[in-house]
């Protein structure tokens, strides 16, 4: 089956400006996390979501930063006024339920800003 | 969870046994060994996972020490999309209060040789 899906691939954008990332999960997989990782990097945890809700934010690095999801499916992660410090790969990961252990991870979206 | 050690790279041989060792001495009793990797420029991927029998799937065998102190992923016939960041992790079920976010140590880069 179809396993989980990022867009863009890549974006490039100008510093100051908002870009918002789209993370598809692998259906009835019902949680759902969000990680940065900077170039040569580890994973960095920014939030995760069990249905629609984010029990855990303690991630997100600043206010700019915020993400939804709706339907129990489709995730968006949003980063306002973008820094060049916000550079790197943003990857979506799912999981069948929140007590399930395995995660399964999208390819991710390159985020470059100039 | 507990801490792991693994070399920081290892060559290997097109169509030869790829052994990955990790070292996770102070491992407690209901702690899982995960393993994930992660190609170039793609987000990492679940590869196993054991608790204290030896595992295998289609991708991997996972060979777990008796005393549960090291493991040994084997890729039995390594091919050049081998090549990748092995990540060996050690985990509490979430069940236990453990965090959900995976975190990553340096991993050992794997290169497959023609």
């Amino acid at each position: 089956g179809a396993g989980v899906s990022q867009s863009p691939s890549n974006k490039v954008t100008e510093k100051g400006k908002d870009v918002e990332l789209r993370c598809d999960p692998i259906s009835g997989h019902t949680a759902l996390y969000w990680y940065r990782q900077r170039l040569g990097q580890g994973l960095e945890f920014l939030i995760y979501f069990q249905g629609n809700s984010a029990p855990d934010k303690s991630g997100l690095p600043s206010d700019r930063f915020s993400a939804e999801r709706t339907g129990e499916s489709v995730s968006t992660l949003t980063i306002q006024r973008t820094q060049q410090e916000d550079s790197a790969v943003y990857l979506c990961a799912s999981s069948l339920a929140s007590s399930a252990e395995t995660q399964y991870f999208g390819p991710g979206t390159r985020l470059l800003v100039l | 969870d507990a801490k792991t050690t693994q070399p920081t790279s290892m060559d290997c041989a097109e169509g030869r046994a790829a052994n990955l060792p990790c070292n996770h001495s102070t491992i407690s009793g209901n702690e899982y060994v995960y393993w994930y990797r992660q190609i170039h420029s793609q987000g990492p991927q679940y590869i196993i996972h054991g608790l204290k029998n030896n595992e295998t799937n289609e991708m991997a065998s996972l060979i777990i020490t008796e005393d549960r102190k090291s493991s040994t992923l084997i890729l039995p016939h390594a091919t050049l999309r081998d090549t990748a960041v092995y990540y060996c992790i050690v985990r509490r079920p979430i069940s236990s209060g453990s965090a959900r976010q995976l975190t990553f140590g340096s991993g050992t880069q794997l290169t497959v040789l023609p």
